[in-house]
């Protein structure tokens, strides 16, 4: 199984601020990585797949990145909506795993 | 507009077999891929299988000896049966659909609200 790890597991943030999210997979996985926002009570809402697209409705100041092995999200201009836990996930190869998470709070 | 809805009991029994049923709205499961995946505190995240209806269902090896995921296409609906339950199979189970049409997209992108199952006597 293709396992994902996500760094940090939790971040503290400010309305306004810019926070970068880290996941890495322990092989290669092309371009086959989506992220989800999971609000609590809610199920996982896709915001970008093939790590850089994103999904219809999502707003802009989502963004994803590569750069080596290496995935990331990016929230510009955090709001108060965003604070939510963070999940990446590999397509790549089944069993699809995801990675174990990252909480952005207040 | 794509829905999806789990039903089922909440609570089984240890060594029982959990059945939920995934209703779809707004689309035909006669295409894309229909999967199942659960969450649970210890597990996190964790895909279980789909089924796929111009192929054959696909399973997480890790249960896969215990699942079964068919479909009933007149009434869009998909199902999931996992037996021999124990503690460890308590969780939220979501129905989800995959899309995998776009050349290099592969992605989940419709979840059910999600249905609590509690596996305990």
């Amino acid at each position: 199984d293709i396992r994902m790890t996500q760094s940090p597991s939790s971040l503290s943030a400010s309305v306004g601020d810019r926070v970068t999210i880290t996941c890495r997979p322990s092989q290669r996985i092309s371009d086959y990585l989506s992220w989800f926002q999971q609000r609590p009570g809610s199920a996982p809402k896709l915001l970008i797949y093939s790590t850089s697209s994103l999904q219809t409705g999502v707003p802009s100041r989502f963004s994803g990145s590569a750069s080596g092995t290496n995935f990331t999200l990016t929230i510009n201009t955090l709001q108060p909506e965003d604070f939510a836990i963070y999940y990446c996930q590999q397509s790549y190869s089944p069993p699809f795993t995801f990675g174990p998470g990252t909480k952005v709070d207040v | 507009q794509v829905q999806l809805q789990e039903s089922g009991p909440g609570l089984v029994k240890p060594s029982e077999t959990l059945s939920l049923t995934c209703s779809v709205s707004g689309v035909s499961i006669r295409s894309y891929y229909w999967n199942w995946i659960r969450q649970s505190p210890g597990r996190g995240l964790e895909w279980i299988g789909y089924f796929y209806f111009r192929g054959s269902s696909s399973y997480n090896p890790s249960l896969k000896s215990r699942v079964t995921i068919s479909a009933d296409t007149s009434r869009n609906q998909f199902s999931l049966k996992l037996t021999s339950v124990t503690a460890a199979d308590t969780a939220v189970y979501y129905c989800v659909r995959r899309d995998a049409t776009m050349v290099g997209g592969d992605f989940f992108d419709y979840w059910g609200q999600g249905s609590l199952v509690t596996v305990s006597s």
